[in-house]
């Protein structure tokens, strides 16, 4: 049973430009949420997204967007990349959309702006 | 505002010796608390939850953090530490719109 998985592993973007982050959740699960860790920090929630909708959001400007397809894989995008943008993006799913549930977590995308 | 504290950014302990890492909440209703763990270059991996019920809960690899309601606090501990042990580990609350927040980590040090 494949856990959480996501890509690209690295990525190397410059000022200004768009990204497109990949997760694909547990076998089982739902629920996807997307977090930014920045370097010595702990996960800053961005959003999750559970029936293809977003239910919840965090404190992060229109620029990050996101996306649920059908089969519970979730896509993370971030447009007009800033320096500040660069952290190690993880991808976490769960159950039934609820704050009960433990989250499983991917080894993360790191992301470097230059 | 609904937040966690790790007031220890780094915790030193003996190997054999017991472990205890605190974490502190403020959150409106009853909380839903987790430990979990971050190895290097990894992803963090689940340790331990509270929801309800008895206030010492028991998690993986030994682990066990002790639901204060009184002193909003839920430390994870550990009676004998292992070098393996060695690990960032962060504290996490679900806030009233059912969002996860995250401390900022402790990094624990285990010492042969």
């Amino acid at each position: 049973d494949a856990g959480v998985t996501q890509s690209p592993t690295h990525l190397i973007k410059t000022r200004g430009q768009q990204v497109t982050l990949r997760c694909s959740p547990k076998s089982g699960h739902d629920t996807v949420s997307w977090y930014q860790q920045a370097l010595g920090q702990g996960p800053q929630f961005i959003f999750q997204y559970y029936e293809e909708e977003e239910r919840q959001r965090g404190n992060f400007p229109d620029r990050f967007s996101g996306h649920q397809f059908p089969n519970y894989s979730s896509e993370l995008n971030v447009n007009a990349l800033l320096l500040g943008d660069s952290a190690l993006y993880l991808c976490a799913s769960s159950r039934g959309g609820q704050g009960r549930y433990e989250q499983y977590f991917g080894p993360g995308t790191r992301l470097t702006v230059t | 505002a609904q937040s966690v504290a790790q007031p220890e950014d780094q915790v030193n302990v003996a190997e054999g010796n017991p472990l205890t890492v605190k974490c502190t909440y403020s959150v409106s209703g009853n909380p839903y608390l987790f430990w979990y763990v971050q190895y290097p270059n990894r992803g963090l991996q689940f340790l331990l939850k509270y929801i309800t019920g008895d206030n010492l809960v028991k998690g993986s690899y030994g682990f066990e953090a002790e639901f204060n309601k009184s002193q909003t606090s839920f430390h994870l501990k550990k009676p004998s530490a292992l070098v393996s042990d060695s690990a960032l580990y962060f504290c996490a609350v679900r806030d009233g719109d059912d969002k996860i927040i995250f401390g900022k980590g402790t990094r624990l040090h285990i010492l042969p």
